[in-house]
């Protein structure tokens, strides 16, 4: 069974850091791109981030670039996010996604999110 | 950066029957485009991949139509458990930041 747990949120003031992570299980972390998506509250969601199976290519959604990384461990099966510059705009649940085998660049398994607010 | 656009923001229909949600994008993303559920308090769920193909564990109820443009997830002889919000998503611009763009969402409530 797939699972992916986030965890890493928290409450945090305008400018500081953060670093979340996400722990998978049930399938061949190596063998797939990654997402980070974001949903404000009450609103809808919005990607941020991706990775390449390997971690040799990433992208980022301009609002976070330069400000955000993102990594993977291969070898402990673990996806990161490291927040810096953060900014009350940031404040969501992050959720990390995979990348559909079949379903290819949609998302066919989520966590359950961990929540950043960011506020003085 | 494409825009998605979902139409109406809220949808009122009743147990039973069919309810029709419309995205639109601002340029053609071919058929690159997928539906999620999201209910209260969890994450989104795969329904629609290619424009038209169901997630697996997808009720046949649940369909994807459209290309280019304009898309239609239609939900017949709707049950309690599907009134949630859908999303659209393209990817026609991968690898190109951003790669995966959202519409605003479609709420469906019970009428």
């Amino acid at each position: 069974e797939v699972q992916l747990v986030e965890s890493g949120g928290g409450l945090v003031q305008p400018g500081g850091s953060l670093r979340l992570s996400c722990a998978a299980s049930g399938f061949t972390f190596n063998s797939y791109s990654m997402s980070w998506v974001r949903q404000a509250p009450g609103k809808g969601l919005e990607w941020v981030s991706a990775i390449s199976g390997s971690g040799g290519t990433t992208y980022y959604a301009d609002s976070v670039k330069g400000r955000f990384t993102i990594s993977r461990d291969n070898s402990k099966n673990t996806l990161y996010l490291q927040m810096n510059s953060l900014r009350a705009e940031d404040t969501a649940i992050y959720y990390c996604a995979k990348e559909g085998q079949v379903a290819v660049r949609s998302f066919d398994y989520w966590g359950q999110g961990t929540l950043v607010t960011v506020s003085p | 950066e494409i825009v998605m656009t979902q139409s109406p923001a809220t949808l009122s229909v009743s147990p039973g029957e069919r309810a029709t949600l419309s995205c639109r994008a601002s340029q053609s993303v071919s058929s690159n485009l997928v539906w999620y559920q999201q209910k209260p308090g969890q994450a989104p769920r795969l329904l629609i991949y290619g424009a038209s193909t169901r997630a697996t564990g997808i009720p046949a109820r649940f369909s994807g139509s459209g290309s280019g443009t304009e898309f239609t997830l239609t939900i017949s002889r709707l049950q309690s458990e599907d009134f949630a919000v859908y999303y659209c998503q393209q990817y026609n611009n991968w690898p190109h930041p951003p790669l995966y763009t959202f519409g605003q969402g479609t709420k469906l409530e019970i009428k």
